[in-house]
């Protein structure tokens, strides 16, 4: 699976938009894109992922790039509870069994 | 709602000790499940691969013999942690995954494990 990088930290003021940045410059046609959120001391959640597509749900919007190589997820109104470790992975889309690699993520603290 | 249900969410125990801890897929059956293990301030790291009905697949550098995996049904996978020492502390954490395509990986509220 292809590697991702993002910034290990970002702040964000409550009620604002949280963008958050991936690049995964070596993505493959078959791969996906995921994101993941851990709060602290709870295991992670699932978020949202995309192919090609903009998605959007009710948690946030994924923008990925026309070239794949990079991605923003939305959290278009932040808020105190949305402060976690994000995690974007990307992985090739199977009907095998392989498991998500996680990498440092990006914390996000939401600031009242 | 939790689509996976990991148990106990939280254990004390002296060192030499051995500790269950089991994860369960709820609604939806888990061919396969997937066991994470997080030191503070790290990201999580992939430990074993549990496949229903026959043997785990282990990370490199995991002892199969010291995180023994069982998978005995669809719907549950034990891990247990072998005469646990301090250095095993840490928090735990089971995954399972619907079957096909590009389904999301959903994951247990995590086990924190402590040794004395």
């Amino acid at each position: 699976d292809a590697k991702t990088t993002q910034p290990p930290s970002m702040d964000c003021a409550e009620g604002r938009a949280a963008n958050l940045p991936c690049n995964h410059s070596t993505i493959s046609g078959n791969e996906y894109v995921y994101w993941y959120r851990q709060i602290h001391s709870q295991g992670p959640q699932y978020i949202i992922h995309g192919l090609k597509n903009n998605e959007t749900n009710e948690m946030a919007s994924l923008i990925i790039t026309e070239d794949r190589k990079s991605s923003t997820l939305i959290l278009p109104h932040a808020t105190l509870r949305d402060t976690a470790v994000y995690y974007c992975i990307v992985r090739v889309a199977t009907s095998g069994n392989t498991p998500l690699v996680f990498g440092k993520g990006t914390r996000l603290s939401v600031i009242a | 709602g939790a689509v996976v249900s990991q148990h106990p969410s939280w254990v004390i125990c002296k060192s030499g000790t051995s500790v269950k801890i089991e994860c369960r897929s709820l609604d939806f059956q888990a061919t396969t499940m997937f066991w994470y293990r997080q030191f503070p301030k790290q990201s999580l790291m992939l430990m074993a691969t549990s496949n229903e009905g026959s043997k785990a697949t282990y990370e490199q550098g995991v002892e199969k013999d010291k995180f023994l995996i069982n998978h005995a049904s669809l719907t549950l996978s034990t891990l247990t942690v072998t005469s646990a020492h301090p250095e095993d502390s840490s928090f735990y954490i089971c995954s399972a995954r619907f079957t096909g395509g590009n389904q999301p990986q959903h994951f247990g509220d995590g086990t924190r494990l402590s040794i004395l």
